[in-house]
């Protein structure tokens, strides 16, 4: 399996345009979860899934973040309207369900917003 | 509220073995510790995770204390390319997400 599978790996948009991050986790696992990482506030997990379906978005930062599942194969985190405070790298990881497995990171998505 | 507590830095001397702590005194019977690495400009990576019993690998070495509330990550010999921030987790049954405080970035002089 080729990993965990980010892109674009680098994004530049414009405040006030719309930003859409993929992810393609690897075949097999079931959870999925959505990481921004900033200088000032870490690793924040932002959402994760299971089998497809949203268990926790307590971490998406507004209305302007959503983020879907459509099949066990490919995730989008949607950022509209961007704005500068949300230029971050964006990390997409997957996991099995078991408590005793490791979760595998992609490379991320550094987006900066002007 | 973070489940987890680690120092905010450590140094090690190259070739030296390091050993970073981690405090996780609200555990419960069923969470896994975890520790994954970022390493600059990376993805956070897997090192280890354990349950209850100390546990190796080609990676480190890590000591679970026997009550549970805390556990250190071994690097045996500390190289260059060990530099990183070491992020320690727990999974439960309940959430089982994954959720990372600040980490300890380790530093080592050659």
């Amino acid at each position: 399996d080729a990993g965990v599978i980010q892109s674009p790996r680098h994004e530049v948009t414009e405040m006030g345009q719309e930003v859409t991050l993929r992810c393609k986790p690897i075949s097999g696992h079931d959870y999925l979860f959505w990481y921004r990482q900033t200088m000032m506030r870490g690793l924040e997990l932002l959402i994760y899934f299971n089998n497809n379906v949203p268990i926790d978005d307590s971490g998406m930062p507004e209305d302007r973040f959503s983020a879907k599942m459509p099949n066990a194969s490919f995730s989008t985190l949607k950022i509209q309207p961007s704005e500068p405070r949300d230029s971050a790298v964006y990390f997409c990881a997957s996991s099995f369900a078991a408590l005793n497995t490791e979760a595998f990171f992609g490379q991320g998505t550094r987006l900066t917003v002007v | 509220d973070a489940k987890t507590t680690q120092p905010n830095s450590m140094e090690s001397n190259e070739e030296e073995p390091v050993h970073l702590p981690c405090n996780h005194s609200t555990i419960s019977g069923t969470d896994y510790i975890h520790w994954y690495r970022q390493l600059p400009s990376q993805g956070p990576e897997y090192v280890i995770h354990g349950l209850t019993s100390n546990v190796n690998n080609r990676m480190a070495s890590l000591a679970i204390a026997e009550d549970r509330k805390s556990s250190t990550l071994i690097l045996h010999r500390a190289t260059l390319r060990d530099a990183a921030v070491y992020y320690c987790i727990l999974r439960d049954n309940n959430n089982n997400d994954m959720r990372f405080g600040a980490g300890t970035r380790l530093t080592v002089k050659p």
